[in-house]
């Protein structure tokens, strides 16, 4: 069945790291990958998403590219704030699913100023 | 821009009782409406999809009887936890699809069962 993975649970991270935060998926065809961004106390709010395999998806300085190959969808952001601090949830939807998505984990990200 | 919204923000309900909320998407007509349930140590729990002019479709442990739910057009839906338990606790999100590909959520309801 479809799955996805986010192998980090946590990250910790000083103002203006690189962040890395991993992502791979598991399917049949060319499902729409997206990032999620959830505060707390809130929903999750779609942070970026990519229809298109090898294409990137950017968004307030994050950004992850569609690797059909490697079937990854890695988030990344070149200098982390302490705002950036929340969880961030990988997922995908086949275009005929309608608005069900298949998350991953979750990785919390917290950024220590 | 597009905009989901969940109401109410927070319930509480005695074991046993049922609750009702409300999933309004504005700026936008909804094509598909997904309920999820958050609960403390997972990750979203699909409850059921809607899609227009579709049944409304289940998914395993979720059934109809237990959390009835209303779409009745593009922009709204609704979703009643009957007979609510400890173990319904939880954030309640509404994800709506706008066309092929974008999906927003709203910021859902928490439900406490006492």
């Amino acid at each position: 069945g479809d799955s996805v993975i986010q192998m980090q649970g946590q990250v910790t991270l000083s103002e203006n790291d690189f962040l890395f935060i991993n992502c791979t998926y598991s399917t049949t065809g060319y499902p729409t990958l997206f990032w999620y961004v959830q505060y707390s106390g809130e929903g999750p709010q779609l942070l970026l998403q990519v229809t298109t395999a090898n294409n990137k998806g950017s968004s307030r300085g994050f950004e992850a590219t569609y690797d059909k190959g490697t079937t990854s969808f890695h988030l990344q952001k070149t200098s982390v704030q302490e705002i950036d601090s929340a969880v961030y949830y990988c997922a995908m939807s086949h275009n005929n699913a309608g608005a069900k998505l298949t998350f991953g984990g979750g990785t919390r990200l917290t950024v220590r100023p | 821009g597009a905009l989901v919204y969940q109401y109410p923000r927070r319930t509480i309900c005695k074991s046993g009782t049922s609750m009702r909320m409300e999933c309004q998407a504005v700026g936008f007509q909804a094509t598909s409406v997904a309920w999820y349930r958050q609960s403390p140590q997972k990750t979203f729990e699909l409850i059921a999809l809607s899609t227009v002019n579709s049944a409304i479709k289940y998914e395993q442990n979720f059934t109809q009887e237990k959390f009835p739910i209303s779409h009745p057009n593009l922009s709204f839906s609704s979703m009643t936890v009957l007979n609510a338990y400890l173990e319904d606790r939880g954030l309640y999100l509404c994800g709506v699809r706008q066309g092929a590909y974008e999906q927003y959520f709203g910021p859902g309801t928490r439900l406490t069962v006492l």
